[in-house]
């Protein structure tokens, strides 16, 4: 089967920056995604890795390295707006375009 | 708003009654997926459609979900004799052809209570 890890809560202050990591085990895969969901909101894409490096958006970056089946989230100049919960989703061989699995989530709560 | 919606938001029934839920993909989406989340977890997926085709349905999905997408726009997701386990957010989302990596766009929700 597939699985995904990553860290229930983290906290940190405004200002600062914060590093989401997600392990996962599955028999080959296609990339890792990240997402972010505010209490109450929808699941909004954040970003995409299919191969190993960083890849940057704005305050946000992700990167991935397959060999270690590890990812991380990067999100920098932390804002109050950026609380929320962040999930790590793959879609694995064997699953078709639809089959994203995601992680339980990391609680996010920025302090001022 | 062009973004996926679904009706209702909120559905409260007894155990035992049949609901139905709607999800309006975004226009040109050719691909819609359907996701339960319960509390503290991440979504969990429940089928997939590629136009009108249900291309792949979860294995933990039990007999009593049917789900459709009949012209290749809107879906309906039926769940029959509901239980209180079936008490979750039940989430669309849908994606172009060719869209970005494993972009999905998803819709607020369908709020199910069952008591």
């Amino acid at each position: 089967g597939q699985s995904l890890e990553q860290p229930s809560e983290v906290t940190a202050v405004e200002g600062a920056i914060v590093q989401i990591n997600c392990t996962y085990q599955t028999s080959g895969f296609y990339g890792l995604s990240w997402y972010q969901q505010h209490d109450g909101g929808a699941p909004t894409f954040l970003s995409y890795n299919a191969l190993d490096g960083l890849e940057e958006t704005g305050r946000f970056s992700s990167f991935l390295s397959r060999s270690d089946s590890y990812g991380y989230l990067l999100l920098q100049e932390l804002q109050m707006k950026d609380s929320a919960s962040y999930f790590c989703a793959v879609r694995a061989y064997g699953g078709s375009q639809g089959n994203l699995i995601f992680g339980k989530g990391t609680k996010l709560s920025v302090k001022p | 708003d062009t973004g996926v919606s679904q009706n209702p938001r909120h559905k409260i029934t007894k155990r035992g009654q049949n609901v139905t839920f709607r999800c309006d993909p975004i226009s040109e989406h050719n691909r819609l997926y359907w996701y339960r989340q319960t509390l503290g977890q991440g979504p969990e997926f429940l089928t997939y459609f590629q136009n009108e085709a249900q291309l792949e349905k979860s294995r933990l999905l039990s007999d009593r979900f049917s789900a459709e997408r009949p012209k290749g726009s809107f879906s309906t997701l039926e769940i029959q004799r509901t239980e209180q386990g079936d008490s979750a957010m039940y989430l669309c989302a849908s994606s172009p052809r060719g869209g970005q990596g494993d972009e999905q766009f998803f819709g607020p929700g369908t709020r199910l209570t069952v008591l």
